[in-house]
């Protein structure tokens, strides 16, 4: 298995909802990533993970909640999100996460489009 | 400051023809270096790297990029194009400050015309 899966492909989701992100790779990578994109812009890194833990929080609001429950899964919990949030959400794994083979390419997955009405 | 250049937002090119995509880059320290492609309404999927060794770098769908230290540029090629090419492409150099992250430049597009 050689890819990243997300879940939901599309979510529409009023300000006051509370929603989650869901990422699966089962490549054995122990770094895993969200970013955001919007349209024809540079993916946005949001969250680094490594090995389980939160190494990386490039100051994103509170609103937006990762969580890494294990090695295999990523999740980003949404709340009370506002409508410039609405953009692709793209989870990406790489093989080792720093002081490693850092050089090692990010897969990403196919990413998750919100709208926040 | 460590940071990606694409100096052209769209590349356009007729089909059959040689085809490049542009990207210099400023970073301390060794440079490695990434090509990613992203189809309409998808995530970004790898092309080649650079990390050390040939400048002539070989990749994914007969894409290739040449690495060269002098003028700090990192261009994808390839010798001939197919309408299927037509992608926005982005280059990226990790950040040598903070390994896991990646910098990524502002993405070319490209038309690859029948």
């Amino acid at each position: 298995d050689t890819e990243v899966t997300q879940t939901p492909k599309h979510l529409v989701m009023g300000m006051t909802n509370k929603k989650s992100l869901k990422c699966e790779q089962h490549m054995g990578h122990r770094a895993m990533y969200w970013y955001k994109q919007k349209a024809k812009k540079p993916p946005e890194l949001m969250f680094v993970y490594s090995y389980e833990k939160l190494s990386i929080n490039e100051s994103v609001p509170s609103r937006f909640s990762p969580e890494c429950p294990n090695s295999s899964l990523l999740n980003l919990h949404l709340h009370a999100l506002q409508p410039e949030d609405s953009a692709l959400y793209l989870c990406a794994s790489s093989q080792e996460p720093r002081g490693f083979s850092s050089y090692n390419e990010q897969f990403f997955g196919p990413g998750t489009r919100l709208t926040v009405l | 400051a460590q940071s990606v250049a694409q100096p052209e937002d769209q590349v356009n090119v007729a089909e059959g023809n040689p085809l490049t995509v542009k990207c210099t880059y400023s970073v301390s320290g060794n440079p490695y270096l990434f090509w990613y492609v992203q189809y309409p309404n998808r995530g970004l999927q790898f092309l080649l790297k650079y990390i050390t060794g040939d400048n002539l770098v070989k990749g994914s769908y007969g894409f290739e990029a040449e690495f060269n230290k002098s003028q700090t540029s990192f261009h994808l090629k390839k010798p001939s194009a197919l309408v299927s090419d037509s992608a926005l492409y982005f280059c990226a150099v990790r950040d040598n400050k903070n390994t896991d992250k990646l910098i990524f430049g502002t993405g070319t597009r490209l038309q690859v015309f029948p």
